[in-house]
């Protein structure tokens, strides 16, 4: 079954300083895909990035960055010179190609809150 | 593009009573999801649509919770003789076709059963 951690629960920072989210996950799957999400206080999950199984590669876009490490099954993401605006619930999410579909398993979250 | 929209936004019933709830979906999108996320979790599978075929259900989804798609655009998602569980942020999601594209998410219904 598929399975997503989220260990950190809340996570407070100071605006302009760096925040790395981690997220472990579980699949039986070899070809999988894996999404982190932002949801602001307004509600509404917002996709952020998408990193395929068989893509390794680590990229930065902007200032979010990620490292995807496949002997861990870690999935951690960075936000880099935090800001106000940066303070919501972020998600981390897994699905399996198996599946035939893009149903997504989502981990608990991690609250961030950015102090000005 | 329009964006996912959920209706009602809030929505408050007394134990006993059925509720219905409104999803439209990006218009190109064939895939739709139902989640539920309550205070604290992350979203929980209920249900996914391609097209107009409900394809999957989850054990989540009790008897009296039943959801369409009549037509492969809008859905509804229904429950029935609510109870106090099932106060919840109900949210729907849809994507286009393909194994890797991300779901887009509406504002979801928040229903509190008192």
């Amino acid at each position: 079954a598929q399975k997503v951690t989220q260990a950190q629960t809340e996570i407070s920072v100071v605006e302009k300083e760096d925040v790395t989210l981690d997220c472990v996950y579980e699949t039986r799957d070899t070809t999988y895909y894996l999404f982190w999400y932002k949801q602001p206080p307004s509600g509404e999950l917002v996709f952020l990035i998408r990193r395929n199984s068989f893509d390794e590669q680590n990229e930065i876009s902007g200032r979010y960055s990620w490292n995807f490490q496949k002997s861990t099954s870690s999935f951690n993401f960075t936000i880099t010179a935090s800001q106000v605006v940066d303070s919501a619930v972020y998600f981390c999410a897994l699905s399996e190609a198996r599946r035939g579909n893009n149903r997504l398993a989502f981990g608990k979250g991690n609250q961030v809150v950015v102090i000005p | 593009d329009t964006g996912v929209s959920q209706d009602p936004r809030h929505k408050i019933t007394k134990r006993g009573q059925n509720v219905t709830f409104r999803c439209d979906p990006i218009s190109e999108h064939n895939r739709l999801y139902w989640y539920r996320q309550t205070l604290g979790q992350g979203p929980e599978f209920l249900t996914y649509f391609q097209n107009e075929a409900q394809l999957e259900k989850s054990r989540l989804l009790s008897d009296r919770f039943s959801a369409e798609r009549p037509k492969g655009s809008f859905s509804t998602l229904e429950i029935q003789r609510t109870e106090q569980g099932d106060s919840a942020m109900y949210l729907c999601a849809s994507s286009p076709p393909g194994l890797n594209s991300p779901l887009h998410f509406g504002n979801g219904t928040r229903l509190t059963v008192t």
